[in-house]
C-alpha cells in the first residue's frame, strides 16, 4: 500500500502558468519534504514542514511555495514555471526531524511547454 | 560541510557479473548516517540501507552487500550476480545525526545487459 502518494505522476504545464503538485501521506508523520530532481542530477531539498512550521532552504527560488493545510497533505506551488523548472518533484516524509521512517513518494514528473 | 562523491557516472556489466559501486563521503561530524537508494526508470527512490557512523560492520542482504570503512570515509555497495532488474541509478547519501535532509552523491547509473 502506497504510504506517500503523489498526484499526478506526470504533469504538463505551460510556461508561466501556475501549477500545483500534491502529496499525501498515511503515515501520520510530522515532517514533509519537497525535493527537486533535474535530469541526471541528485535530488535537491527545496523546503520542509515540521508540523506547521515551514523551513525554506536558502537557495530555493521565490517562485516555489508550499502549503500544508493538515498533517496528511502538502502542496508544492510553482507560481510562474520556467523551462528550467522541468524536473521530477519528490515528496518525502519522516516521523520527526531525526529522520526516523524517512519515506519517499513516487514523484511527479513536471514538463513545462 | 557535508559532501558525497560517487566517481562512477555510469557502469555497464553483463548479467551475472559482480559490480561494486563506490561512495566516498566528507563530514566533520562524528555522528552521522549513510544511505543507499535505488532509483529505477520509473523514478521513485527505493531505500536500500541505512548505516550509522558507529556501526562499521559490513552487511549482506541477499545479493547486496555493503562495506563501510570510516578510515577511508567510504561506503561501497556490491551487487553479486547482477540481474537486468538491477539496472537503475544508485544514490549514496549522507545525513547529519539530527537530520532533516540528505546530502546526495551525483548517482551511478548501472546498466545490466542480458
Amino acid at each position: 500500500d502506497a504510504m506517500v502518494i503523489q498526484n499526478p505522476r506526470y504533469q504538463v504545464t505551460q510556461f508561466g502558468k501556475p501549477v500545483t503538485l500534491s502529496c499525501s501521506q498515511t503515515l501520520n508523520h510530522n515532517v514533509m519534504y519537497w525535493y527537486q530532481q533535474k535530469s541526471s542530477q541528485a535530488p535537491k531539498l527545496l523546503f520542509h514542514y515540521y508540523d506547521k512550521d515551514f523551513n525554506n532552504e536558502a537557495d530555493t527560488p521565490d517562485n516555489f511555495q508550499s502549503r500544508r493545510p493538515n498533517t496528511s497533505f502538502c502542496f508544492l506551488d510553482i507560481r510562474s514555471p520556467g523551462l528550467g523548472d522541468a524536473a521530477m518533484y519528490l515528496c518525502a516524509t519522516s516521523r520527526d526531524l531525526g529522520g526516523r521512517g524517512y519515506t519517499f513518494g513516487s514523484g511527479t514528473r513536471l514538463t513545462v511547454v | 560541510a557535508q559532501k558525497v562523491t560517487q566517481a562512477q557516472t555510469e557502469i555497464s556489466v553483463v548479467e551475472k557479473e559482480d559490480v561494486t559501486l563506490d561512495c566516498v563521503y566528507e563530514t566533520r561530524d562524528t555522528t552521522y548516517y549513510l544511505f543507499w537508494y535505488k532509483q529505477p526508470p520509473s523514478g521513485e527512490l527505493v531505500f536500500l540501507i541505512r548505516r550509522n557512523s558507529f556501526d562499521e560492520q559490513n552487511e549482506i542482504s541477499g545479493r547486496y552487500s555493503w562495506n563501510f570503512q570510516k578510515s577511508t570515509s567510504s561506503f561501497n555497495f556490491t551487487i553479486t550476480a547482477s540481474q537486468v532488474v538491477d539496472s537503475a541509478v544508485y544514490f549514496c547519501a549522507l545525513a547529519k545525526y539530527n537530520f532533516n535532509k540528505f546530502y546526495f552523491g551525483s548517482g551511478t547509473k548501472l546498466n545490466v545487459k542480458p
